[in-house]
């Protein structure tokens, strides 16, 4: 199947830097990618819609200021979370759908990047 | 979208059939049920997707009444390694909207 892969897969920053992820699918084109954060022992809660060349989708309660998302090409998407307080700790996962053409939208993930903030 | 509703945890043995039902009672016609499989610290794993009626793989099969207001995971035969969290997903495949997962079902494998 197809493979979507996160850098880094864990990283700790201290209280107000900014730290940046990239999410990529390495072996289709994705025009659309998804954001998801996950605290512990919860569900995963979408936070926002990444289209190739275009604004973000943010759903309501995320900060759109604060997780800059940018999705510059059909393979690589990267959510930077600005400013980071110690409640932005948590797991950050993406996922990509299938460009079409042909194949399916079937929705990949990624393995998740966890960050904590000291 | 459909919201769903999964039993919350599960127990099992080993060897034995697990079978995990989730209700989507506001299934739309387009929409599709995938379940995928998440282990601690890792992003979720595809199992199975369906439309309806039965879907079967190398690990996993997956039931669907003509209603389609809910669906079955079945998985044959569990091990200690099959612990983990079972999401049931309803959407629209093929649409450029994310798939929105539920509270999941978090299975226990004992010996």
């Amino acid at each position: 199947g197809a493979v979507v892969s996160q850098h880094p897969s864990r990283v700790i920053c201290k209280s107000g830097t900014s730290v940046k992820i990239e999410c990529r699918s390495l072996d289709f084109q994705a025009t659309t990618m998804f954001w998801y954060r996950q605290f512990p022992k919860q569900s995963l809660m979408l936070m926002a819609t990444s289209n190739e060349g275009s604004k973000a989708t943010y759903e309501q309660g995320v900060e759109k200021d604060k997780f800059l998302i940018n999705h510059a090409s059909l393979t690589l998407s990267t959510l930077t979370v600005t400013s980071a307080h110690p409640e932005d700790s948590s797991f950050y996962i993406c996922s990509a759908r299938d460009h079409g053409q042909g194949g399916t939208y079937e929705q990949y993930f990624g393995p998740g990047t966890r960050l904590t903030v000291t | 979208l459909a919201k769903t509703t999964q039993p919350i945890s599960m127990d099992s043995y080993e060897g034995q059939e697990v079978n995990i039902t989730c209700s989507h009672n506001n299934i739309a016609t387009n929409d599709y049920i995938t379940w995928y499989q998440q282990f601690p610290s890792q992003g979720p794993r595809f199992i199975i997707q369906g439309y309806k009626t039965k879907v079967t793989n190398e690990v996993a099969s997956l039931f669907i009444p003509a209603d389609r207001k809910s669906s079955t995971l079945s998985l044959p035969r569990v091990s200690l390694s099959d612990t983990a969290v079972y999401y049931c997903l309803v959407g629209f495949v093929t649409g450029r909207r994310a798939l929105t997962f539920g509270s999941g079902t978090r299975l226990q494998v004992q010996p």
